[in-house]
């Protein structure tokens, strides 16, 4: 696609329930990442992934978020039994070598736990 | 590891002036330093980078600096205008760690008309 696509881009949730996020990056990109940014704050680093497979998982906050990749493309973040401190913006971005930078970041899924 | 450090952290200027925003990094093995524009309710958009074997990149009315000695470089907007206001983020990347990006904590940046 032209860009990096995110879906829900607004999801309120009741706190407990599970979410997903979608990614859709730039055709043809192989690295993507995902990131959180919570209100007023800078980008926290979540995790990365390269084709299907993820060498970097070190900023999941906890064993709750997990994410995969599939066909070197879409990805999903998930949260199980959502907290209100994962209330957040979630951005993901895409680039078209894991070394270079030269991220696409997508518009982000705000997501608020009630 | 990396830690990006970024001041100030809020920045009103008159437009017309200019505006300097500066950052410093830890890890001497980062060689790629880009800076994003973040207006609201939009992801991050990439305005310019900065890669270790240069000092200084121009791009119209935007510029930054290097300093790899000192570990710190800067993002420079001259002749400012209202729709530059947005927060920016400076970033590093760790070389050889998947391209991993470490944000700073962002300069929100308005322009008085």
């Amino acid at each position: 696609g032209a860009g990096v696509s995110q879906s829900p881009s607004n999801k309120v949730t009741e706190k407990g329930k599970d979410v997903e996020l979608r990614c859709d990056p730039i055709s043809g990109h192989t690295a993507l990442y995902w990131y959180r940014q919570s209100l007023g704050q800078g980008l926290e680093f979540l995790i990365y992934f390269q084709g299907n497979s993820a060498p970097d998982k070190s900023g999941l906050p906890s064993d709750r978020f997990s994410a995969e990749r599939t066909g070197g493309s879409v990805s999903t973040l998930t949260i199980q039994r959502t907290q209100q401190e994962d209330s957040a913006v979630y951005l993901c971005a895409s680039s078209q070598r894991e070394d270079r930078g030269g991220y696409t970041f997508g518009s982000g899924t705000r997501l608020t736990v009630v | 590891g990396e830690n990006v450090e970024q001041h100030p952290s809020t920045l009103s200027v008159q437009e017309g002036d200019s505006a300097v925003i500066k950052c410093t990094y830890s890890d001497s093995a980062s060689n790629y330093f880009p800076w994003y524009k973040q207006e609201l309710g939009k992801g991050p958009q990439l305005i310019i980078d900065i890669r270790s074997n240069v000092g200084e990149k121009k791009d119209q009315r935007i510029a930054v600096t290097l300093n790899k000695t000192a570990k710190h470089f800067s993002l420079h907007i001259t002749e400012t205008q209202p729709e530059d206001s947005a927060v920016y983020f400076c970033a590093a990347l760790i070389y050889n760690q998947g391209g991993k990006l470490i944000f700073g904590q962002g300069t929100e940046l308005s322009v008085k008309p």
